[in-house]
């Protein structure tokens, strides 16, 4: 089935840990994202990919990082979590050497750092 | 930096019609974007903007006006299947999404 899947669904995490939120896409779109939705402050965006190899930062980066080795899979990484971590994050595609510019987004993975 | 401003709630009536605006100050402008998101869903795409004017899409329609910073989404029909949050974005001149914080509207029969 096309689309984007995102891993784990939801996760409780202690403060301190490292967790890696997984993101794959079997689309072939050459761009991805990695956002977080809170409650009265929308989507920011954290991390992007324009292309397999490259990766850059969003709004709100600190805290987080990214790779791109392939053009399916987009993981995001936080190193040592905090609670202000506490959100929903949601991995996109697109496929911008189409001129389409659509932002395709996976089911979110909601995470709780106590 | 981005500025997107849309009201935080609206509710209307089965069968009526609702205007969602939205206004943006941004760095630089290549279209605008409209996405649907159901409670504890992912977003989806309703429309995208980049001319002035009005796009029709069956019950929805987009409007926008660069000079006045403007859009709005107009739903038509409603149907109690349309209560969600409807999220305005832009793209800057950096090509990356900005969004609003959303408007959660809510049908009543």
């Amino acid at each position: 089935i096309a689309g984007i899947t995102q891993a784990p669904t939801s996760q409780i995490l202690a403060a301190g840990r490292r967790m890696t939120l997984r993101c794959t896409q079997d689309m072939r779109h050459n761009a991805m994202y990695w956002y977080r939705q809170d409650l009265g402050l929308g989507l920011r965006l954290i991390h992007y990919s324009n292309t397999a190899g490259t990766t850059g930062k969003g709004e709100v980066p600190d805290g987080y990082s990214v790779s791109r080795a392939n053009t399916d899979d987009f993981p995001l990484t936080l190193a040592s979590a905090v609670p202000s971590q506490t959100s929903v994050y949601f991995c996109a595609s697109s496929d911008s050497a189409s001129g389409s510019y659509e932002q395709y987004f996976g089911p979110g993975t909601r995470l709780t750092v106590t | 930096g981005q500025n997107i401003d849309q009201p935080t709630e609206m509710t209307a009536t089965e069968g009526a019609i609702v205007q969602i605006n939205c206004t943006y100050q941004t760095s630089g402008f290549n279209g605008l974007f409209w996405y649907q998101q159901h409670a504890g869903e992912a977003p989806t795409f309703l429309s995208y903007n980049v001319l002035d004017g009005l796009e029709e899409k069956g019950r929805f329609s987009s409007f926008l006006s660069r000079s006045k910073g403007y859009s709005y989404l107009l739903l038509k029909e409603l149907q109690m299947k349309d209560s969600a949050s409807y999220l305005c974005a832009v793209r800057g001149g950096d090509y990356k999404l900005s969004f609003g914080a959303g408007t959660t509207v809510t049908v009543r029969a």
